[in-house]
């Protein structure tokens, strides 16, 4: 079963900041969480990961709550085609230092992106 | 950033036949995995493809009816064996280990 939870649905405005919850409580402490997203028929794009400091990419910004119980990905400037569903993602089991291995998808979050 | 490349890239095929999917990595990978993806539904795990040795299966999954090879560090095969229509999904591959997994575009299968 998923190790995450997030909101099954959210909306944005065209060239406003999307952030996207997610709730990750029973992560352990050298797990990694990644952030993938899956437009219409393609594969799930790899956005961003991180431990426990805040990451930036040119893609997103992850912000990790101090007790890593929860995280928020932002898209700074959402356009039409960050329409997608988002996946918050933890390995299955810490068997690779916690930098990788086994992801773990929940139900993700379909993000819209409206003009 | 790897780039994968699985095919065929979608088939239709009968009930009781096997179907191949190939996986090629741009680079050489430790980890290769496959996942499922049915009809709606988020991804899900069928096993780790692992390089000279036998596949690590999920649970609910077995090596008969998805049969993994692994040949080198760049190559990976799944075939879904003796097909139903509950096979209809879409099967992807992903690669990784010190990179962060990335994934194909996935082969999309019909059962009849």
């Amino acid at each position: 079963d998923a190790k995450t939870t997030q909101p099954p649905s959210m909306d944005c405005a065209e060239g406003r900041a999307a952030n996207l919850p997610c709730n990750h409580s029973t992560i352990s402490g050298n797990e990694y969480v990644y952030w993938y997203r899956q437009i219409h028929s393609q594969g799930p794009q790899y956005i961003i990961h991180g431990l426990k400091n805040n990451e930036t990419n040119e893609m997103a910004s992850l912000i990790i709550t101090e007790d890593r119980k929860s995280s928020t990905l932002i898209l700074p400037h959402a356009t039409l085609r960050d329409t997608a569903v988002y996946y918050c993602t933890e390995p299955l089991e810490s068997n690779y230092g916690g930098s990788q291995g086994n992801l773990i998808f929940g139900k993700g979050t379909k993000l819209s992106v409206k003009p | 950033s790897a780039v994968i490349s699985q095919k065929p890239s979608r088939d239709i095929c009968q009930r009781g036949t096997s179907l191949t999917i190939q996986c090629q990595v741009d680079s050489q990978v430790t980890m290769m995995f496959w996942y499922r993806q049915q009809p709606g539904q988020s991804l899900t795990l069928i096993a780790t493809a692992n390089q000279g040795s036998e596949a690590t299966y999920e649970s609910g999954f077995v090596i008969d009816k998805f049969p993994i090879s692994r040949p080198n560090l760049t190559f990976s095969t799944l075939t879904v064996s003796n097909m139903s229509p509950e096979d209809s999904s879409i099967y992807l591959c992903s690669a990784g280990g010190d990179q962060p997994q990335h994934f194909g575009d996935g082969t999309r299968l019909s059962i009849l």
